[in-house]
């Protein structure tokens, strides 16, 4: 089945500094790849995804980049504000039969310092 | 948010008691989702379903079952707690294409 991998479990910026998290999935038939975003003590919100018919996708300051062949896909977040401290988790699909499910990767602690 | 709710948002319970948690949804997605979030674990999928009364399990199914006789709710149950079973318990809906999900805004469980 899928396996996620996520890098670094935590990371640390300055504001205005850009942050980069790291995904790695097993499962070559995988092809969504969804990012959320949890503040503490909320939800998992979904902030970006990307489809594997795409290699980029940039919303704002967010973006992300999937590499197919080596099966692996990442968060860029330019200019970061404080406010974009918060968990972040990378996922990715795993079909079966006509049920789709996410494997989700252990998230990434980003802390913005102002 | 998507139109999703969870009942009871926090609940404190002993060891050996049943526990039931509710998730209700006013968006008619077809597929519904439970996860149990862990630190260090991110987040892990108990049992999902797609359809009223097709449900599966999913990585960490033991200790728990569930129902959805209809559309709107998807019900999870600890038959009986453990301590190991203390966790936050978020539901998630997903629509056409079962690939995009959105969460409820979670349960807290504790079990002592």
């Amino acid at each position: 089945g899928e396996n996620v991998e996520q890098h670094p479990s935590t990371l640390s910026v300055q504001e205005g500094d850009s942050a980069v998290i790291k995904c790695t999935y097993s499962d070559s038939a995988s092809n969504y790849f969804p990012w959320y975003k949890q503040e503490l003590g909320k939800r998992p919100q979904l902030i970006i995804d990307i489809r594997s018919n795409v290699g980029e996708k940039k919303d704002q300051r967010i973006a992300v980049t999937l590499n197919k062949t080596a099966k692996h896909f990442s968060l860029h977040i330019t200019e970061t504000q404080p406010e974009d401290s918060a968990v972040y988790f990378c996922a990715g699909s795993s079909r079966s039969g006509n049920t789709g499910k996410l494997i989700f990767g252990q998230g990434t602690t980003l802390q913005v310092k102002p | 948010d998507a139109g999703i709710t969870q009942s009871p948002r926090h609940k404190v319970t002993e060891t050996g008691t049943p526990v039931t948690l509710r998730c209700h949804q006013t968006e008619n997605h077809r597929y519904m989702y439970w996860y149990r979030q862990d630190p260090g674990h991110g987040l892990r999928l108990i049992h999902y379903s797609y359809g009223v009364k097709d449900t599966d399990k999913g990585e960490v199914s033991d200790g728990y079952s569930v129902s959805r006789s209809k559309t709107e709710d998807f019900l999870l149950t600890l038959e009986s707690a453990t301590s190991s079973q203390t966790s936050v318990y978020f539901c998630a809906i997903s629509g056409v294409g079962a690939d995009t999900q959105y969460f409820g805004p979670g349960t807290r469980l504790t079990v002592l």
